[in-house]
Parts: C-alpha cells; structure tokens; sequence
C-alpha cells in the first residue's frame, strides 16, 4: 500500500531552526510536496521536489532523498506566524497526492 | 498565480436537507478538480476526482449517491452533499493545478467550506 508517515506534532522556539521530517512507500513517485495549512484555512503551497537535493525558499528549505523514500522540511529563523501545520504530499505514478497526517508544529516565544 | 474560489466559507444547514458547494478556477481552466474533506485534526482525505464532461471518480469508501459532484464547464465544479447528518459535518476543500504551469507550481486550493450540520 502507500503510506506517507511525519511526525504528529513538533514544538519549537521563536528564532530557532526546526527540521519536519516525512518518509514515504508510494507506487510511483512524481515528486513531492510541502503544504502549510493554518487551523480552520486551505493549505498553501511551499515547495516540490522531484530530484534529489535540497531547494531554499528563504526561510524555508525542502531535502529529498528518493532512494531513501525521505524528505525534510527545515524553517529557519521561526516566527510565530509559523505556528500551523505541515503536510508531506507524494505525487503518485498515476499523478495522484498521497497526503501525509501532516505535523502540528507549536512554537513558542 | 492560479486562483480558486470556493464558496460558501462556512454553512449550517438542518439534518436531511442537501448543500451545494462550489468551486471556481478563476484565471484557467481545469479539467480536472479535487474535492477532499478534512475532519477536526487529521489529513486530507481525497473524496473524488472531479472531471470536466464526464463522471467523478469516487475514492473507496466515499458515496457517490450522497455526495454528488458536477462539473460542467471548464471552471466550475460543485459538490452537492445530500440527506446531510451530523456526521457530514467537515470542512471542504476544492483544488485543482492550472495545466498550463509546471507541477512545480503545485495545486491551488479553495478556501474552504465549513459544513455543520445540526
């Protein structure tokens, strides 16, 4: 089956550096997504990787290894407004998103 | 960017009486629109795969007499949740990806539709 596994809830500190992992079993893989959704709000789109590497959105910087099935998301210098949850998405081989249970990150000041 | 407007943001409707939802690709077309429902912290659950001109495509376990979803034109899709109960009480989202961006631009969401149903 497809199984897309992130931890259910981080805490972190204001201006500190917090890394969410997410590891993945998909049939097929069309890359891989990072979604941040506040409570009660659609998600929005932060980053996709498709090659192995890392890619730097300012604050925010996305890894992917796929021949480890692996993904990190790293915030950088963590604000408040960061507070939300993040969700791990797969695009499958029939280009379908396989959605992680997303992780709650709580930071505080 | 590509936009999608979802309305309404938020409805209470009476047990057993139907709801319309609607979601609106505003600057491109889509033939193809997504229809998830999101309970109370948990994920996104994929409900179906709405397509232009012929019929949705049901994830298991999802009703498709119940949950019914048109999409007539290229951007428009409405999902339609009939005989509602309480247990149909979930926030709604719409999403669909403007084809002509790369999938690197990801999929744009609605905002949402917050359905209680009392």
């Amino acid at each position: 089956g497809q199984n897309i596994d992130q931890p259910t809830e981080m805490t972190a500190t204001e201006g500190a550096i917090v890394q969410i992992n997410c590891t993945y079993q998909t049939s097929g893989f069309n890359g891989l997504f990072w979604y941040q959704q506040h409570a009660g709000e659609a998600p929005t789109f932060l980053s996709y990787n498709v090659l192995d590497g890392l890619e730097e959105k300012g604050r925010f910087s996305s890894f992917l290894s796929r021949s480890k099935g692996y993904s990190y998301l790293l915030l950088k210098e963590l604000q408040m407004k960061d507070s939300a949850s993040y969700l791990c998405a797969v695009m499958d081989s029939n280009y379908q998103l396989i959605w992680g249970a997303g992780t709650k990150l709580i930071i505080k000041p | 960017g590509a936009v999608v407007s979802q309305h309404p943001s938020w409805v209470i409707c009476k047990s057993g009486t139907s709801v319309k939802i609607e979601c609106r690709s505003l600057d491109f077309q889509a033939t193809t629109m997504f229809w998830y429902r999101q309970f109370p912290k948990q994920s996104l659950m994929l409900m179906a795969t709405s397509n232009e001109g012929s019929k949705a495509t049901y994830e298991q376990g999802v009703e498709k007499d119940k949950f019914l979803i048109n999409h007539a034109s290229l951007t428009l899709s409405t999902l339609t949740v009939t005989s509602a109960h309480p247990e149909d009480s979930s926030f709604y989202i719409c999403s669909a990806r403007d084809p002509g961006q790369g999938v690197s631009e990801g999929y744009t969401f609605g905002s949402g539709t917050r359905l209680t149903v009392v």
